[in-house]
């Protein structure tokens, strides 16, 4: 079955260190997003792509960036990780057709100390 | 630039009951969908809403899309204590194929 994975599931860094947190699908999605989650702010795009080598901002963009080579992966990267940053991430995909269904990974819980 | 409004954010509610929750949006669009998501979990998709007028029944819920007054409600009958979860509608932008979600309604079925 197709599925959308997220590794790491759970993950503690300290302020200042690189981190990449990898989105993996199966379904032959060209659309993909990055989410992040938080209380009181519900769900907040961060980065999303329309395909390969099509990277897009977001509504909470800054301090992240995302690359795209090939159809199943969109790692995100935090360059340089800050409190601020500590969330859920969600990452999701979806077909191209209009009213296609979008479905989510499981999730990262970042820690950032 | 699309809003997506829930309301109610929270819902308290006795099992047996009924409820509505509702979400409106700013701009023109006939696409529109629900999830689930229980705590510590992802997002699970309820229901795809296509066109003006459609409804969807699963179980105890179920939803509908007014594409004219740029409404969707889901609806839940007899509540039970396995709906408690946050419930998020999103809507599809008509130019750009991605969806603009609600703030969430976490729902609380009491005993």
């Amino acid at each position: 079955d197709a599925e959308i994975t997220q590794s790491p599931r759970h993950k503690i860094t300290e302020t200042g260190r690189q981190v990449t947190l990898a989105c993996h699908q199966t379904w032959n999605h060209n659309n993909m997003f990055w989410y992040r989650q938080d209380l009181g702010h519900g769900l907040r795009l961060i980065h999303y792509s329309y395909g390969v080598q099509d990277t897009n901002k977001g509504e909470v963009s800054d301090g992240y960036s995302v690359s795209r080579s090939n159809t199943e992966d969109l790692p995100l990267t935090l360059e340089s990780a800050a409190s601020s940053q500590t969330s859920v991430y969600f990452c999701a995909s979806r077909g191209g057709y209009a009213g296609d269904e979008q479905f989510f990974g499981p999730g990262t819980r970042l820690t950032v100390l | 630039e699309l809003k997506v409004e829930q309301n109610p954010l929270f819902l308290s509610m006795q099992e047996g009951k009924n409820y509505t929750i509702y979400c409106n949006y700013s701009t023109t669009s006939d696409r529109l969908y629900w999830y689930r998501q229980d705590p510590g979990k992802s997002l699970e998709s309820l229901f795809v809403l296509l066109s003006n007028g459609a409804v969807k029944q699963e179980g105890r819920l179920m939803a509908s899309l007014d594409t004219k007054a740029r409404l969707s409600t889901l609806h839940i009958t007899a509540a039970v204590h396995d709906l408690s979860a946050t419930y998020f509608c999103a809507v599809d932008m008509y130019y750009g194929n991605k969806l603009v979600f609600g703030a969430g309604t976490i729902l609380r079925v009491k005993s």
